[in-house]
């Protein structure tokens, strides 16, 4: 079974533009998170979505939006890019829906703002 | 997150050796999941624990989880170069897919 691909694996951006990334979940899986992972912050949670709509949402300024298709595919599009945006971003997999499950990662998206 | 503190931050062993990496929840977890980390890399799953408390075992790889310490650890045995990396925790505090990590433990293998 393929693993979560996320695309693209690099991207380096100018302050102000907007960026939309895409993750592919494993084969099946239905629910897809976003986590932004910093050496100041560490790694952490941004939002989930399952069957196309928001389930959980991180503490992150609406600047940073996501949006799920129908074949469980996500993207996430950051708008008005900082430098503080700068970020490995990964996305995970599962098909749980409601508790246990194991969730997956993908490799990320490592975006640069300069 | 200060909510799951990870110990030790950093980690020198002689392949060989056995080690413990621990994770610690302020909060009720209702699983801890722990994860392998190259630098840069995405995030490798290795075992899942439910609250009521658990171990699993996975090659020379151990993790419990102790329900009433709120405490999970992960145990190496004979540890080896391919074990290096950045080890994570990350607590399920809702049922749901929303994870809070620990800051990591960055292990190095020594050959």
């Amino acid at each position: 079974k393929a693993g979560v691909t996320q695309t693209p694996r690099y991207l380096i951006k100018t302050r102000g533009q907007q960026v939309t990334l895409s993750c592919s979940p494993i084969s099946g899986h239905r629910s897809v998170s976003w986590y932004q992972q910093t050496p100041g912050q560490g790694l952490q949670f941004l939002f989930e979505y399952f069957s196309e709509t928001q389930r959980n949402k991180g503490n992150f300024p609406g600047r940073f939006s996501g949006r799920q298709f129908s074949n469980s595919r996500s993207e996430m599009n950051v708008s008005t890019l900082e430098l503080g945006d700068s970020a490995l971003y990964l996305c995970a997999s599962s098909s749980r829906t409601g508790s246990g499950g194991e969730q997956y990662f993908g490799p990320g998206t490592r975006l640069t703002v300069t | 997150s200060q909510e799951l503190e990870q110990s030790p931050q950093s980690l020198i062993v002689q392949e060989g050796k056995n080690l413990t990496i621990n994770c610690t929840s302020s909060k009720t977890l209702y699983g801890l999941y722990w994860y392998k980390q190259k630098y840069g890399e995405g995030l490798i799953f290795l075992m899942m624990l439910q609250k009521g408390g658990e171990e699993k075992s996975h090659e020379k790889i151990t993790a419990k989880l102790d329900e009433k310490k709120q405490q999970s650890s992960l145990h190496i045995t004979a540890s080896q170069p391919s074990h290096a990396g950045i080890y994570l925790c990350g607590a399920d505090y809702n049922a749901g897919n929303m994870l809070t990590f620990g800051g990591g433990t960055r292990l190095m293998v020594k050959p």
